[in-house]
């Protein structure tokens, strides 16, 4: 089945470690994406890629880091710089072109103690 | 800027009765609009989407939606709600950049459907 996966679903971490939240999708989709969900605030936008070996910022990119080396990867850190980095994390993809829909993965629910 | 709201961040309905989730959008262009659903801990699931064409579009589980240009909405609508409806409900708007295409969420409606 084509889809998108997130790992772990749960993670702890100290303060002051930085912690990578893996994403894979076989949908060979060209875009992929990663939101922040808050309670009460919707999906905020931390970083996104078009192609390979290229991203860009979202609107809360401070304190977060990403690459994209292979089309099917795009693993999300959260570094130490990230002053409240205890959330839910949600990877998405999509086409480059129309229809512009983005498919979502299960989330990865992070707590930093 | 496009952006997007929806009113209400909690709704309550009897199984049964009428859904009716609002959204309006803002958008100097033509926009593309989106309805997901999410149930808790996990991740979005696309409900309907508008591009071009019809203004009424249908979706999954008996959902369906009517954007109304003129008011500028995209109201997200089902006949009969069922328990297993309850879940947050989330509008977007896509924007499209030269970097590519990004999606604007609303902060999404808590749906409770009481017996």
């Amino acid at each position: 089945d084509g889809g998108i996966t997130q790992s772990p679903k749960y993670l702890f971490r100290k303060e002051g470690q930085n912690v990578t939240l893996s994403c894979e999708q076989n949908l060979n989709h060209d875009a992929m994406y990663w939101y922040r969900q808050d309670p009460g605030q919707g999906l905020r936008l931390i970083y996104y890629s078009q192609i390979v070996n290229d991203f860009q910022k979202g609107d809360i990119a401070e304190g977060y880091s990403v690459s994209r080396e292979k089309k099917e990867s795009f693993p999300l850190t959260v570094t130490s710089a990230q002053k409240n980095p205890t959330a839910f994390y949600l990877c998405a993809s999509s086409m480059a072109r129309g229809p512009y829909e983005q498919y979502f993965g299960p989330g990865t629910r992070l707590t930093v103690t | 800027a496009q952006s997007v709201t929806q009113l209400g961040s909690h709704v309550s309905v009897s199984e049964g009765a009428l859904v009716l989730l609002r959204c309006n959008y803002s958008s100097s262009v033509p926009p593309y609009l989106f309805w997901y659903v999410q149930y808790p801990n996990q991740g979005l699931q696309l409900l309907l989407k508008y591009t071009t064409g019809a203004t009424l579009v249908k979706g999954i589980n008996g959902f369906e939606a009517e954007f109304k240009k003129s008011e500028t909405s995209f109201h997200l609508t089902k006949p009969s709600a069922h328990m297993s409806d309850a879940a947050e409900y989330f509008c977007a708007v896509v924007i499209l950049t030269g970097g590519g295409n990004k999606l604007t969420f609303g902060t999404g409606t808590q749906l409770k459907v009481e017996l």
